[in-house]
């Protein structure tokens, strides 16, 4: 069964202090690993595709890697704005997407 | 924003109800996925149609079902809702089945 665990499940930074948020997962047959923030009450917002192993993305203080059994969001220099919990999901070959527990990041000024 | 909309945006039902949810997705997209999100959880999946089949579902009982338009526009259905369904219910739409999935803001069912 595919799943997904997200590590750790929260963390609190202060303004510009930067790190990563990891996503451990097993699938059958990887079709894409997905990041996506949401904030309290909303629906998800979309980050990143990821599709195989050495892949990377970036997008203004984040940026996405891929291996074979994890993936790690790094988070440059965060924002009180950055602050919101972070999902990361796969597709296996069964076509759903399983999602893990998400990462509840807080950015103190 | 995203092009996906759902309504209503909250609903309170008691239970051994039923509930219909709509959902509205981004003209185009062939595929729309749904999910319940209990409070501190992650997204799970129930189904997903594309092209107005059921195209996967997840671990829920057959009273949670499903219909896709071609106007792309899809609704999930709920029979004798338990309190456990409370929670919010996001719908999920993308070009193809392996494309990334764009959600909506979801709706907040309560069930009491």
């Amino acid at each position: 069964e595919d799943q997904v665990t997200q590590s750790p499940e929260a963390l609190r930074l202060q303004e510009g202090e930067s790190s990563s948020l990891n996503c451990s997962y097993t699938v059958s047959g990887l079709r894409g690993l997905f990041w996506y923030r949401q904030d309290p009450g909303k629906g998800p917002e979309f980050l990143f595709t990821l599709y195989s192993a050495g892949e990377e993305k970036e997008k203004e203080r984040l940026k996405a890697t891929l291996t074979k059994k994890e993936s790690f969001l790094h988070i440059t220099a965060p924002k009180p704005e950055d602050s919101a919990t972070y999902l990361c999901a796969v597709r296996g070959y069964n076509n759903d997407m399983r999602f893990g527990a998400g990462t509840r990041l807080t950015v103190k000024p | 924003e995203t092009g996906v909309t759902q309504s209503p945006t909250h609903l309170i039902k008691t239970r051994g109800q039923q509930v219909t949810l709509r959902c509205s997705s981004q003209s185009g997209h062939n595929t729309v996925s749904w999910y319940q999100q209990a409070l501190g959880q992650g997204p799970q999946f129930i189904f997903q149609y594309y092209r107005e089949e059921e195209n996967g579902r997840g671990n829920f009982p057959p009273r949670f079902s499903g219909l896709q338009f071609p106007n792309y526009s899809s609704e999930l259905n709920v029979n004798a809702l338990e309190l456990d369904d409370s929670a919010l219910y996001l719908c999920a739409s993308s070009w193809d089945l392996n494309t990334e999935a764009f959600f909506g803001q979801g709706t907040r069912l309560t069930v009491v």
